[in-house]
């Protein structure tokens, strides 16, 4: 059984230029958390999906970022017009249900940067 | 917000067991109290995550104050892949987010 699948693990973008974030839960998971960790910081909460839902999004920034979890397929973070400020490693996690009871698997990550 | 507070760092000498402590004086009696790590580079691993009696699992135990006022983490036998950042979380009732402190960065010295 495959872990939480990201990519890619490194990705480099213009300013100005849009990124995607792909994430892939273990199979049977339900439930997608992504995560934001700017250089030696810790990590902060963005949003929280189920399928086809967003579920909670009290961390995402307002504009320029957007998030997805279609009935098939990956999770998708999505980065409009990236500044350098968004440079930063970008954590996704599942569950089968919420991290309440059950653990959480973290992928390795994706590290933006914005040049 | 239930909070949990850590110290910033430790220091423990490999193959000695490591204990890391954690307070949460404001939990309700329904949070459980989860530990993560996150070693250099990688993303956040589970370790261990309990109520109110104590757990072990191949990782670690996991101690509980009678009042489940704090915790505490022990690495029986600590090596150097162990040197990471602890996270103390409190799995609140009424979010379904795991919420990230700053964590203890603990340190091995061969």
């Amino acid at each position: 059984n495959a872990g939480v699948m990201q990519n890619p693990r490194h990705l480099v973008r213009r300013r100005g230029q849009e990124a995607r974030l792909r994430c892939s839960p273990m199979k049977g998971h339900s439930h997608v958390y992504w995560y934001r960790q700017l250089p030696e910081e810790g990590l902060k909460f963005m949003v929280y999906l189920q399928k086809e839902n967003i579920i909670d999004e009290s961390g995402m920034p307002k504009e320029r970022f957007s998030a997805e979890f279609p009935k098939e397929g990956p999770s998708i973070l999505r980065i409009q017009q990236v500044v350098r400020g968004d440079s930063a490693a970008y954590f996704c996690a599942s569950s089968h249900g919420t991290g309440l009871i059950t653990e959480a698997f973290f992928g390795q990550g994706t590290r933006l940067t914005v040049v | 917000d239930a909070k949990t507070t850590q110290p910033n760092s430790m220091e423990s000498n490999e193959e000695e067991p490591v204990h890391l402590p954690c307070n949460h004086s404001t939990i309700s009696g329904t949070d459980y109290i989860h530990w993560y790590r996150q070693l250099p580079s990688q993303g956040p691993e589970y370790v261990i995550h309990g109520l109110t009696s104590n757990v072990n699992n191949r990782m670690a135990s996991l101690a509980i104050a009678e009042d489940r006022k704090s915790s505490t983490l022990i690495l029986h036998r600590a090596t150097l892949r162990d040197a990471a950042v602890y996270y103390c979380i409190l799995a609140m009732n009424r979010d379904d987010k795991i919420i990230f402190g700053k964590g203890t960065r603990l340190h091995i010295l061969p």
